[in-house]
């Protein structure tokens, strides 16, 4: 268990839809990672947000954005979804943002399906 | 894009036996992490490597490093039913603690 959380655990939209996924970070953790992983695939990069601004985006077009709140839970907003957007999605909470030996605690994701 | 490429693709061995599975990266790194996936699941960290380490041991694990052909292997000794899961190498670059992973290599230990 690595103390983040992620909600729901999985959802069915269909094309067209908009969805917004949720993450917990674990305790004490100011930065937040979030990656799409679809099926057979390692994860990729979405974006990173650090005391509630965004610090780095992945190549993904911006009808997905996001939020960080204060408490540094997070949201995962995709509009206007599209079936390639099936996938897993998974969040990563972290203690600092620049540390490149900072180890990122993954939560379970969410598994997105659309139709 | 995927910064790293694993192979194999997928390994199939006998409780006990060792499983070695490879990494390849094309970018200048600050240091390279393996992660397990169980099961399309969460992902869990289990080492991390500097690029100026050339070898680090956890437990039944021991990671290597090669900068200079910008490659990475891991290796699970004695190898157990439980170790069955999808590994992820990670790098990250200049840009802090963004991660890019490679396509995975898919473990299954038969008992």
């Amino acid at each position: 268990e690595t103390g983040v959380t992620q909600s729901p655990t999985h959802l069915i939209k269909t094309r067209g839809q908009q969805v917004t996924l949720r993450c917990s970070s674990q305790s004490g953790h100011n930065t937040v990672s979030w990656y799409q992983q679809a099926l057979g695939q390692g994860p990729q990069f979405i974006f990173q947000y650090y005391r509630e601004e965004e610090n780095g985006r992945g190549n993904f077009p911006p009808r997905f954005s996001g939020l960080q709140f204060p408490n540094y839970s997070s949201e995962l907003n995709v509009n206007a979804l599209e079936l390639d957007d099936s996938a897993l999605y998974l969040c990563a909470s972290s203690l600092d943002r620049a540390s490149s030996t900072d180890t990122q605690y993954f939560g379970p994701g969410t598994r997105l399906t659309v139709l | 894009s995927q910064q790293g490429e694993e192979d194999p693709q997928a390994l199939s061995i006998q409780e006990g036996e060792n499983a070695t599975m490879n990494c390849s990266y094309k970018t200048s790194i600050n240091n390279l992490q393996w992660y397990r996936q169980n099961s399309g699941r969460g992902l869990v960290h289990l080492i991390l490597i500097r690029s100026n380490e050339r070898e680090k041991h956890s437990g039944r694990l021991r990671v290597t490093l090669d900068t200079s052909k910008k490659s990475s292997s891991l290796l699970i000794t004695a190898s157990r039913a439980a170790d069955t899961a999808s590994y992820f190498c990670a790098t990250d670059g200049a840009a802090g603690n963004k991660l890019t992973f490679g396509g995975g290599t898919r473990v299954l230990v038969k008992p």
